[in-house]
């Protein structure tokens, strides 16, 4: 098992452009996260996917997207990148509900200029 | 969501010493979780802690959660470059949903 894995492992973007950050499991988990984190701030949690069918925000939801495009997948897009953005990226799945421990992807590690 | 504050955020360490980190919240929190991240790599789970002035131990790693489950801390004994990394803790604010804390940042003297 591969577990979460992650795509890119780096991006460099200019401000205005747009990209999408891919992320699979294959732990057949129900639940999928997407996390920032900076340096200080800890992992601070953008949206998350509680099943296959539903999105919801998370604390720092404000210029990203997410789709949750079958059991696997989870990709978060960026439509308009800002220098604010520039960070690493972690995709995380867990069982569901009930269950505890999340497994993280290796990261993604994005600047914007 | 939850809020968890981490104490200190960072932490130098002689090789062979103990050290303490700690999480605290200002409600009661369901459960407690710990996890670690070694430099360039991402967070790993180390253990969950439920039950109030629950103790548990992973080799030289022991955790534990106040009678009041409102901290938890990680104690370390006998620090060894392995341990380099950043601890977090994390509390669950749903069924769902995790809240982490800061960090504590580790580096180890040899």
């Amino acid at each position: 098992n591969a577990g979460v894995t992650q795509t890119p492992k780096f991006q460099v973007l200019k401000t205005g452009q747009s990209m999408t950050l891919q992320c699979a499991q294959d732990m057949n988990h129900n639940s999928m996260y997407w996390y920032r984190q900076d340096p200080g701030m800890g992992l601070r949690l953008i949206y998350y996917s509680a099943s296959e069918g539903t999105t919801d925000k998370g604390e720092v939801p404000n210029g990203y997207n997410v789709s949750r495009l079958n059991k696997r997948e989870f990709s978060l897009r960026l439509e308009s990148a800002a220098p604010s953005q520039t960070s690493v990226y972690f995709c995380a799945s867990t069982g569901g509900q009930g269950a505890y421990e999340q497994y993280f992807g290796p990261g993604t590690r994005l600047t914007v200029t | 969501g939850q809020q968890v504050m981490q104490i200190p955020q960072y932490q130098h360490v002689q090789e062979g010493e103990d050290f303490t980190t700690y999480c605290n919240s200002s409600t009661t929190l369901s459960n407690i979780q710990w996890y670690k991240q070694r430099p360039g790599g991402h967070p790993v789970f180390l253990i969950q802690l439920v039950k109030s002035g629950e103790v548990k131990k992973q080799k030289r790693l022991t955790f534990q959660f106040g009678e009041a489950k409102k901290n938890s801390s990680l104690h370390i004994t006998a620090t060894q470059t392995t341990d380099v990394g950043t601890y977090f803790c994390a509390a669950r604010s749903n069924d769902y949903k995790l809240s982490f804390g800061a960090g504590t940042t580790v580096t180890v003297r040899a």
